[in-house]
């Protein structure tokens, strides 16, 4: 299984909402992340989870909050939302070897498509 | 602050080689090269990445230069599928996560 899943495809929340998206893998990847792409820009990098710990948090507001319950699962919750975090939210996963080679194929979901209104 | 740059778009034709450079003139010396390309309404995919010597797998090649300040992605057989956004990154990679530059459009034309 070389597939990272992630749930919904589509969400359209208010900003009073209160949603969650979920990101699956089951290759055995220690590493996880979440990258936020708005319509016609590269992707940006939001969080990084590294065996399970959060590693990387690069300033993102505190109304998105990841969450790591397992080495297979990453969620990331969303609270107050604004129009402007509407995006593809992107959810990857690679190898994390402590110590060993740093050039980890990292496997991208699908996405998910957030619409705030 | 750019740590690459790619063209923006480029055209080739189906069943020629597509040859996508990238400058990366302030790459350090434990950063690797990275490709990747996003496809449409897709998650980015991994292509190749290397060091300093050229690698090639089944999908692509890749040559860095000596210096390691520029390289160059060689889909060697283009077809209409491989129509994408292609992104050169350098990076330590492992749990880093990735900085996506603005990466070149490849249009495979029939």
């Amino acid at each position: 299984d070389t597939e990272v899943t992630q749930t919904p495809k589509h969400l359209v929340m208010g900003m009073t909402n209160k949603k969650s998206l979920k990101c699956e893998q089951h290759m055995g990847h220690r590493a996880m992340y979440w990258y936020k792409q708005k319509a016609k820009k590269p992707p940006e990098l939001m969080f990084v989870y590294s065996y399970e710990k959060l590693s990387i948090n690069e300033s993102v507001p505190s109304r998105f909050s990841p969450e790591c319950p397992n080495s297979s699962l990453l969620n990331l919750h969303l609270h107050a939302l604004q129009p402007e975090d509407s995006a593809l939210y992107l959810c990857a996963s690679s190898q994390r070897t402590s110590g060993g080679l740093p050039y980890n194929e990292q496997f991208f979901g699908p996405g998910t498509r957030l619409t705030v209104l | 602050d750019a740590k690459t740059t790619q063209p923006p778009s480029m055209d080739c034709a189906e069943g020629r080689a597509a040859n996508l450079p990238c400058n990366h003139s302030t790459i350090s010396g434990n950063e690797y090269v990275y490709w990747y390309r996003q496809i449409h309404s897709q998650g980015p995919q991994y292509i190749i990445h290397g060091l300093k010597n050229n690698e090639t797998n089944e999908m692509a090649s890749l040559i860095i230069t000596e210096d390691r300040k520029s390289s160059t992605l060689i889909l060697p057989h283009a077809t209409l599928r491989d129509t994408a956004v292609y992104y050169c990154i350098v990076g330590r990679g492992g749990a880093d996560g990735l900085t996506f530059g603005k990466g070149t459009h490849l249009i495979i034309q029939p």
